[in-house]
């Protein structure tokens, strides 16, 4: 597609519930990564995807947090049990680069999926 | 996880002035340095890359790296009203992106 494209745009889950936010990376790219903003906070780091080996999950907050790209394109993150702590906005980025090659490149951002637990 | 550090503002700049947001990084080996701009509701986009020490320009914005002194900067000439967003600094570590919390910027017209 022309750009990373998220799904949902809003979700408000009541809290305990699961839910799982879809990421389609522009066509072609093999990175693929999450973050998650809070209000008025930088976008933190949660995991990385090179095809579809997650080759860093050290940012996940906690087990109820997990991301699968089974066939190294979509992509999703699923959140178990959410808590209020949990609102923010998830933004997911997919960069044409790999591991290994020259540092010299670009991740582009989707327009992310709004959480709010009430 | 290594640090990006920036002010968090609001840095307040006339209409015409220069702006100049600073970060300073934590991680020696990084290589790869960006500034995006987000407005508010919206998703970063990126402005500038810069790479190797010294200037980088592109139309009225100009990244300054110092990796010496683990520094990074974005200078915006002529700011525009339309330049208002917060400017997040951002810092590879190994083969993630790291960003700083931001710097609001407001251009007063």
């Amino acid at each position: 597609g022309a750009g990373v494209s998220q799904s949902p745009r809003y979700k408000v889950a009541k809290r305990g519930q699961d839910v799982a936010l879809r990421c389609d990376p522009i066509s072609g790219h093999v990175s693929l990564f999450w973050y998650q903003q809070a209000l008025g906070q930088g976008p933190e780091f949660l995991t990385y995807f090179q095809n579809e080996a997650q080759l860093d999950k050290s940012g996940l907050p906690s087990d109820r947090f997990f991301a699968e790209r089974p066939e190294g394109s979509v992509s999703t993150l699923k959140i178990q049990r959410t808590q209020q702590e949990d609102s923010a906005v998830y933004l997911c980025a997919s960069s044409s680069r790999v591991t290994g090659t020259p540092k010299e490149y670009t991740i582009y951002f989707g327009e992310g999926s709004w959480l709010t637990v009430v | 996880q290594k640090e990006v550090e920036q002010n968090s503002g609001p840095l307040s700049v006339p209409e015409g002035a220069i702006a100049s947001l600073n970060c300073t990084y934590s991680d020696r080996v990084s290589q790869s340095f960006f500034w995006y701009r987000q407005y508010s509701g919206k998703s970063p986009e990126l402005i500038m890359s810069i790479y190797s020490n010294g200037d980088k320009e592109d139309g009225r914005f100009t990244a300054q790296l110092n990796k010496a002194s683990q520094y990074v900067s974005l200078l915006i000439r002529d700011s525009q009203p339309s330049d208002s967003a917060t400017y997040l600094c951002a810092v590879n570590e190994d083969d993630k992106i790291i960003f700083g919390k931001g710097t609001r910027l407001h251009i007063l017209p």
